[in-house]
């Protein structure tokens, strides 16, 4: 079965750190693109970043970049996103998803996110 | 910034009633686009890819159409487990945007 499950959330200070963990089973991870999504209470849906398959690539949206980042390890399935300096504003659940792509005989192009984790809560208050 | 506005922002249906929910996104997108059925407490479900493509699984009633700039999420029969909030998604260029979402309560 496929399956993304995320871990680290938490209650963290404003100007405080969290990291969080997306644990990935059932496919190849290292074939595949990998978002994370965020959703604050009671509002809609926000994509926060993406990596490539071998991290060489990576896209943050503006609202992130410089406190944020993604990575992760092929080897242990796994996907990650360090958050610093964190705000009120950052307060959410935070889900993790696959990326898929399709590919033709010269090249590949993305089709959206289509596995997605049960989702992680961080609360930034003090 | 690719802004998508997702309308109605909610709607009121009954069981049986056929639905429409428009994405506009603000420049063309070619069909990189999807949608997600998302109920409460549980992360979104993507039923719909390449702007008109069914995820397997999704039931047929379901169906997308659309390209360059304009989509639509069609509900052909309105279904009680069908009461969610759907939102779109553009991936054709970063940062990947989400409409703000509809949502599909009982009449």
């Amino acid at each position: 079965e496929v399956q993304l499950v995320e871990s680290g959330g938490g209650l963290v200070q404003p100007g405080g750190s969290l990291r969080l963990s997306c644990a990935a089973s059932g496919f190849t991870f290292s074939s595949y693109w990998m978002s994370w999504v965020r959703q604050a209470p009671g509002k809609g849906l926000e994509w926060v970043a993406n990596i490539k398959q071998d991290g060489s690539e990576k896209y943050y949206v503006d609202s992130v970049k410089g406190r944020f980042t993604i990575s992760r390890d092929n080897a242990k399935n796994s996907l990650y996103l360090q958050m610093n300096s964190l705000r009120a504003e950052d307060t959410a659940v935070y889900y993790c998803a696959r990326d898929e792509e399709g590919c033709s005989s010269t090249s590949c192009y993305p089709l959206g996110m289509d596995v997605w984790g049960q989702g992680t809560t961080v609360t930034v208050s003090s | 910034d690719i802004q998508m506005t997702q309308s109605p922002s909610s709607l009121s249906a009954s069981v049986g009633d056929r639905v429409t929910i428009t994405c506009r996104a603000s420049q063309g997108i070619r069909n990189d686009l999807g949608w997600y059925q998302q109920k409460p407490g549980k992360a979104p479900k993507r039923l719909i890819y390449a702007a008109s493509s069914l995820q397997s699984g999704v039931p047929s009633r379901f169906s997308g159409s659309g390209s360059g700039t304009e989509f639509t999420l069609t509900i052909s029969s309105l279904q009680p487990e069908d009461f969610a909030t759907y939102y779109c998604l553009q991936h054709n260029s970063y940062p990947q945007t989400f409409g703000q979402g509809t949502k599909v309560e009982i009449k």
